[in-house]
């Protein structure tokens, strides 16, 4: 059953600590991001990665960091830095189509929603 | 900077009921625009998209959305909504940059609720 995974759903941590979240995808895909949701405002993109080993900056990525050591993995770093984390977080991944980033279907996970106490 | 605009916060509509959502985005090249749809409990999944040419598209559900680009315009449609309807609905306009990078951005959302 292909698809995407986030895990856990539910995340609490207490201000201070950096907390990482996990994706996963099973699609073979190689394009994968990351979204943050507030109510209200949409999606925005965090970070995303074309390939392998290599990824790039989003329209907020301050605080946060990324890895991509593997094609189905993108865990996404919230440190101690970003003012203000409790949000609902997405990863998506797509196939990476010639066309660039972001020209093709995005499939999302189910989100994982960060409670920072 | 690249923003899409997604006019209505929350509509509420009796089954039945005709609907359109509207989105403008200010970009003026090239674009790749898309309707996601997210239903209560369930992940953002993708209504339809709009690459190039006939600028009528049709998507799942019964869903359609057509591309007006003289108005900035990807607005939603559907003739005869169904409590089934009941999600929000993201438009998403994906566009190159001056500086040849690509930039996708999403509208704040449309909660729709159908009332039975």
């Amino acid at each position: 059953d292909g698809g995407i995974t986030q895990s856990p759903k539910y995340l609490f941590r207490k201000e201070g600590q950096n907390v990482t979240l996990s994706c996963e995808q099973n699609l073979n895909h190689d394009a994968m991001y990351w979204y943050r949701q507030d109510p209200g405002q949409g999606l925005r993109l965090i970070y995303y990665s074309q390939i392998v080993n290599d990824f790039q900056k989003g329209d907020i990525a301050e605080g946060y960091s990324v890895s991509r050591e593997k094609k189905e993995s993108f865990p996404l770093t919230v440190t101690s830095a970003q003012k203000n984390p409790t949000a609902f977080y997405l990863c998506a991944s797509s196939p990476g189509l010639a066309g660039g980033p972001f020209t093709d279907t995005q499939y999302f996970g189910p989100g994982t929603r960060l409670t920072v106490l | 900077a690249q923003s899409v605009s997604q006019h209505n916060h929350h509509v509420i509509l009796s089954e039945a009921a005709s609907l359109e959502l509207g989105c403008n985005y200010s970009y003026g090249g090239t674009v790749n625009l898309f309707w996601y749809v997210q239903y209560p409990g369930q992940h953002l999944q993708l209504l339809l998209k709009y690459f190039s040419g006939d600028p009528l598209v049709k998507g799942i559900k019964g869903f359609e959305a057509e591309f007006i680009k003289s108005k900035f315009s990807f607005n939603l449609r559907k003739p005869s909504v169904q409590w089934s309807d009941t999600a929000e609905y993201f438009c998403a306009v994906n566009a190159r940059s001056g500086a040849g990078s690509y930039q996708l951005t999403f509208g704040k959302g449309t909660k729709l609720s159908v009332i039975p």
